[in-house]
């Protein structure tokens, strides 16, 4: 079975300053992980993805997330927050055999003040 | 450009009435999912379905039905035997079998119970 922690509900941070938003998993095989972003009213879009390859992975508007297997995280980061950086983040996995099928955190809202 | 459409944006049923939600995808993909998103609880699996004339249930598919009678298609019915319909709920697909591609997300539809 696979499932995901987003350790933080909400994260606010001033524009400029990094951003980090916290995920752990626990799944029986090779995961494949993802991070997408929500806007409100919005569909998720996809921000980056790993898949075995490369455990430093970067992404869609200056993100980048690891993975790291030994602690069982994929936490995504961005250097310096902007304000359309304010959104619903997801953290997501998908285990090899479950075939497509995905298993989503709670997510974790961001506020990014000036 | 390719995507998936959901339709209407926003739905407003009464009790005891069926509403069906419509998505539409022009991607190619095989796979469709239906989620529901509530506030707080991330996105909750209602029916997938991996290629035309199949379908299989999720995690919360009581009180919903699908079809899938073409491959670019695949209507949700939200029944009156849904207790809380309210809620945002998002379409996605995926190419078959590809569990490292992520989801192309539909911007949903916002169904409210009046």
């Amino acid at each position: 079975a696979q499932s995901v922690t987003q350790l933080d509900s909400h994260v606010s941070v001033s524009e400029g300053t990094p951003v980090l938003l916290r995920c752990n998993y626990s799944s029986s095989y090779s995961p494949s992980l993802f991070w997408y972003v929500q806007h409100p009213n919005k569909g998720l879009q996809l921000l980056l993805k790993y898949t075995s390859a490369a455990t430093l992975v970067k992404g869609i508007n200056g993100f980048e997330a690891e993975f790291k297997k030994s602690e069982t995280s994929f936490h995504l980061t961005k250097p310096s927050a902007h304000m359309s950086d304010a959104a619903e983040y997801f953290c997501v996995v998908s285990d090899t055999d479950s075939w497509g099928k995905l298993q989503f955190g709670a997510g974790t809202q961001v506020v990014v003040t000036p | 450009d390719g995507g998936i459409t959901q339709s209407p944006k926003y739905l407003f049923r009464k009790e005891g009435q069926n509403v069906t939600l419509s998505c539409e995808q022009n991607l190619n993909h095989d796979a469709m999912y239906w989620y529901r998103q509530d506030p707080g609880q991330g996105l909750r699996l209602i029916y997938y379905s991996q290629i035309v004339n199949d379908f299989q249930k999720g995690d919360i598919a009581e009180g919903y039905s699908v079809s899938r009678e073409k491959k670019e298609s695949f209507p949700l019915t939200v029944t009156s035997a849904q207790k809380n319909p309210t809620a945002f709920y998002l379409c996605a697909s995926t190419p078959r079998q590809e569990t490292n591609y992520g989801y192309t997300f539909g911007s949903g539809t916002r169904l409210t119970v009046v």
